[in-house]
């Protein structure tokens, strides 16, 4: 069963503290998602990367870096966590374009920070 | 800006019941796809339509594609408490610009109760 893995489901961290929240992805694909998912707003696209090595900024990048040194891992960087970082993190990844239509996603990471 | 809205944003009906969720745009998409989040997990890729007007069931679901490829439908029949959740629709804007990129409706919050 393919599958997105994201490295925990529940963090409580302090203001100011530098947060990682790590993926990974055995299906081999080519492009990696970071996206913040809160009421209201819905899915709000924070970085993705196309390829090792590679990212682009998406809709909402302040406050946050990624790393990608290898295919199968994405990182998402809280560089110094604030309160309007709480939010429920999602990690997804897609195959390469025409053949992968459909994101697979993690189970999320609920991240509150105090 | 591409931007996918989805109505209702809130449905709360019996089971047995029938509905239809709707996503519209004034842009137009290569192909829709949607998914299904329950609570405190990831999104679930339920389907994907790619050819103007097309036409999927998933047992007790029907999705629409538009002839324009701007807009699509979600019908379910029989409704159970089993398909409480969060429905979202995204959208494959241009290939081109998009790198991978899916667009997001904010979904609509589907509650069947017994």
């Amino acid at each position: 069963d393919v599958k997105v893995t994201q490295s925990s489901r529940y963090l409580v961290k302090r203001t100011g503290e530098k947060v990682f929240l790590e993926c990974v992805q055995d299906m081999d694909h080519e492009n990696m998602f970071w996206y913040r998912q809160d009421p209201g707003l819905g899915l709000r696209l924070i970085y993705f990367s196309y390829d090792v090595k590679m990212k682009e900024k998406g809709d909402i990048p302040e406050g946050y870096s990624v790393s990608r040194e290898k295919k199968e891992r994405f990182s998402l960087i809280l560089e110094s966590a604030s309160t309007n970082q709480t939010s429920m993190y999602l990690c997804a990844s897609r195959g390469a374009l025409p053949e992968g239509y459909g994101y697979t996603f993690g189970s999320g990471t609920r991240l509150t920070v105090v | 800006t591409q931007l996918l809205e989805q109505s209702p944003q809130f449905l709360s009906i019996q089971e047995g019941e029938n509905l239809t969720v709707y996503c519209n745009s004034s842009s137009v998409f290569s192909s829709l796809q949607w998914y299904r989040q329950e609570p405190g997990e990831g999104p679930v890729l339920l389907v994907t339509v790619v050819t103007g007007g097309e036409v999927k069931k998933l047992k007790r679901l029907t999705f629409q594609f538009g002839d324009a490829r701007k807009d699509s439908s979600l019908h379910i029949t029989a409704a159970q408490p089993g398909d409480t959740g969060l429905y979202l629709c995204a959208g494959d804007g241009n290939y081109g610009g998009s790198q991978g990129n899916l667009i997001f409706g904010k979904g609509t919050k589907l509650s069947v109760k017994p």
